[in-house]
C-alpha cells in the first residue's frame, strides 16, 4: 500500500518566523494530499488539502506545494503565532482505495512566544 | 448538524471485558472509518466502510469488530479487552469517493487494566 513519511517529528520555532513540514508519498497514483492540525486532546482538523492536478494551494497564513514529480508535498506557516502549536498530520489519498487515507506520524510544532 | 458523534468519551475496562464504542454522523456520508491513534504516534485505520452493509479491514483489524447497518452509524466492538488496546480511537467520515476530507468525531479515550 501507500507508504507517507514526515519530517521532521518536532519542529520549534520563534513567534513570526515560518514553519515548513515535509512528507513524501510512494504510490504514484495518490491524488489528494490534506494536512489535519490536532491540538492537545482534541480531534484532527482539517487545515487544508491540494489535489494532484495544482502545484499550490493558499489559505492566509498557511499554504501548501505538491511536487508531483518527485513524491513530495510541504506545508508552509508563515508568521507563526504561539495558538499554531499542535500535531500537524499529512496525509495521502490513494485513488484506488475508496477514500482510504494514509497518515504520516506527525510532527509536533511549537511556537514560541 | 452535530457531525460526527462518539460515546462514551471516556472509558476504562478490564481486562477480558467487551465494549462497543458508539459513532454516527448526520452529514449524510457514505464513508465511515476507525482510526486508534497511540502516544506520539498516527493514525492507523482499523475498519472502513463505504455504505450499509458494507465493511472492509484496515491496517491493524485484530481485536476489533465492526457493523454498517444504517448510513448514519458505525459502531465499534472489543470483543475481549486487552491492554493493547489501551488507546484514543477516533471516528471519521467523509462524503465520497474520490478524496474528500475526513471529518473527525472528538474521540473515546479507552483504558484497559
Amino acid at each position: 500500500g501507500e507508504n507517507v513519511e514526515q519530517h521532521p517529528s518536532t519542529l520549534s520555532v520563534q513567534e513570526g518566523d515560518s514553519a515548513v513540514i515535509k512528507c513524501t508519498y510512494s504510490d504514484s497514483a495518490s491524488n489528494y494530499f490534506p494536512w489535519y492540525k490536532q491540538e492537545l486532546g482534541k480531534r484532527p482538523q482539517l487545515i487544508i488539502d491540494i489535489r494532484s492536478n495544482v502545484g499550490e494551494k493558499k489559505d492566509q497564513r498557511i499554504a501548501v506545494t505538491l511536487n508531483k514529480t518527485a513524491k513530495h508535498f510541504s506545508l508552509h506557516i508563515t508568521e507563526t503565532q504561539p495558538e499554531d502549536s499542535a500535531v500537524y498530520f499529512c496525509a495521502a489519498h490513494r485513488g484506488s482505495t475508496l477514500g482510504r487515507l494514509y497518515f504520516g506520524r506527525g510532527t509536533q510544532l511549537t511556537v514560541w512566544p | 448538524n452535530a457531525g460526527v458523534t462518539q460515546t462514551p468519551k471516556f472509558r476504562i475496562l478490564k481486562i477480558g471485558q467487551s465494549m462497543t464504542l458508539q459513532c454516527t454522523q448526520d452529514m449524510n456520508h457514505n464513508y465511515m472509518y476507525w482510526y486508534r491513534q497511540d502516544p506520539g504516534m498516527g493514525l492507523k485505520l482499523i475498519y472502513y466502510s463505504v455504505g450499509a452493509g458494507i465493511t472492509d479491514k484496515g491496517e491493524v483489524p485484530n481485536g476489533y469488530n465492526v457493523s454498517r447497518s444504517t448510513t448514519e452509524d458505525f459502531p465499534l466492538r472489543l470483543e475481549l479487552a486487552a491492554p493493547s488496546q489501551t488507546s484514543v480511537y477516533f471516528c471519521a467520515s467523509s462524503y465520497k469517493q474520490g478524496g474528500q476530507p475526513q471529518h473527525f468525531g472528538d474521540g473515546t479515550r479507552l483504558s484497559i487494566l
